[in-house]
C-alpha cells in the first residue's frame, strides 16, 4: 500500500515568511499526526487529528502555527509568520484510529525539512 | 508528565558484539513502550512494542518498571542494524499521544 506522502520535501525561507506543508495519510487512516524534529532531538507533537476533529493540539504555538483537515484526509500545516527556531523536520503520520485496541501503529511520511534563514 | 531519556546520543560496536540501547522513562501510571527505528534515507517506522513480546531483527527489549527502563538489546550486531534508534512512550488517556526520547545513533563497524 501507498505510505503517508508528504510535499514539499525542503523548504527554505526567510524569518517572519510563510510557509505551508502538505500531508496524504494511508487511506482509511482516521487518525493524523504532525510532528516537529529539531535536530538532535527526537518528534514532538504538535497536533493530532481524528477524522476531521481535533483530538490534541496543547503543544501547537497557536500564535503562528495553524492546521487544518478539513475533510478527514490530507491535512495542512502553517507556520505564519516563521522565526528562525521553526527551523526542523516536520513529519505526518497517521494510523487506523481505532478505538477498539489499546495502540494503533503510527506510520510515518518522509518529513519536510524547513530551513528559515 | 511523561518523559523518554536515551543518555546516549552515539554508540559504535563491531559486528558481531552485543549492543545495548538505554531507554529510562518517567510516568507516573502504567505506560506501553516502544521502540522507532530510522535507517539511512528512510522513513521513522516501528521496531517493536513491549506488550508485544516480540523479537524483531533479533532485538529485545525488557520492560523493568522498578528501574523505569526499556533497553534494547541484540546478541550479535550486524552492520544493517546501523540507525537512528529512538525509545517512545504512550501514556493513557483518549489521545494517547507518543512522546520520543532524543535518540541514540548506532553505528555496527566492520
Amino acid at each position: 500500500e501507498a505510505g503517508v506522502a508528504q510535499s514539499p520535501r525542503y523548504k527554505i525561507i526567510e524569518k517572519r515568511q510563510s510557509v505551508a506543508f502538505w500531508c496524504n495519510p494511508i487511506s482509511g487512516h482516521a487518525t493524523l499526526y504532525w510532528y516537529q524534529q529539531i535536530l538532535g532531538q527526537g518528534p514532538k507533537l504538535l497536533i493530532q487529528f481524528q477524522n476531521n476533529g481535533v483530538v490534541d493540539d496543547s503543544q501547537l504555538p497557536k500564535d503562528r502555527f495553524s492546521a487544518e483537515r478539513l475533510k478527514g484526509v490530507d491535512s495542512t500545516l502553517k507556520i505564519q509568520p516563521a522565526k528562525l527556531e521553526d527551523s526542523a523536520v516536520y513529519l505526518c503520520a497517521s494510523s487506523l484510529g481505532r478505538t477498539s485496541v489499546s495502540y494503533n501503529e503510527q506510520f510515518f511520511g518522509p518529513g519536510t525539512r524547513l530551513t528559515v534563514l | 508528565a511523561q518523559r523518554v531519556t536515551q543518555p546516549e546520543k552515539l554508540l559504535s560496536v563491531f559486528k558481531g558484539a552485543p549492543v545495548e540501547l538505554k531507554c529510562n522513562y518517567s510516568y507516573s501510571g502504567s505506560p506501553e513502550l516502544f521502540w522507532y527505528v530510522q535507517y539511512s534515507r528512510q522513513r521513522l517506522q516501528l521496531l517493536l512494542r513491549h506488550i508485544s513480546r516480540e523479537s524483531i531483527k533479533g532485538f529485545t527489549a525488557d520492560l523493568n518498571k522498578g528501574e523505569t527502563s526499556f533497553h534494547l538489546k541484540k546478541p550479535f550486531a550486524q552492520e544493517e542494524d546501523s540507525a537512528m534508534y529512538y525509545c517512545a512512550l504512550s501514556g493513557a488517556g483518549s489521545a494517547r499521544q507518543l512522546t520520543f526520547g532524543s535518540g541514540t545513533q548506532l553505528t555496527v563497524l566492520p
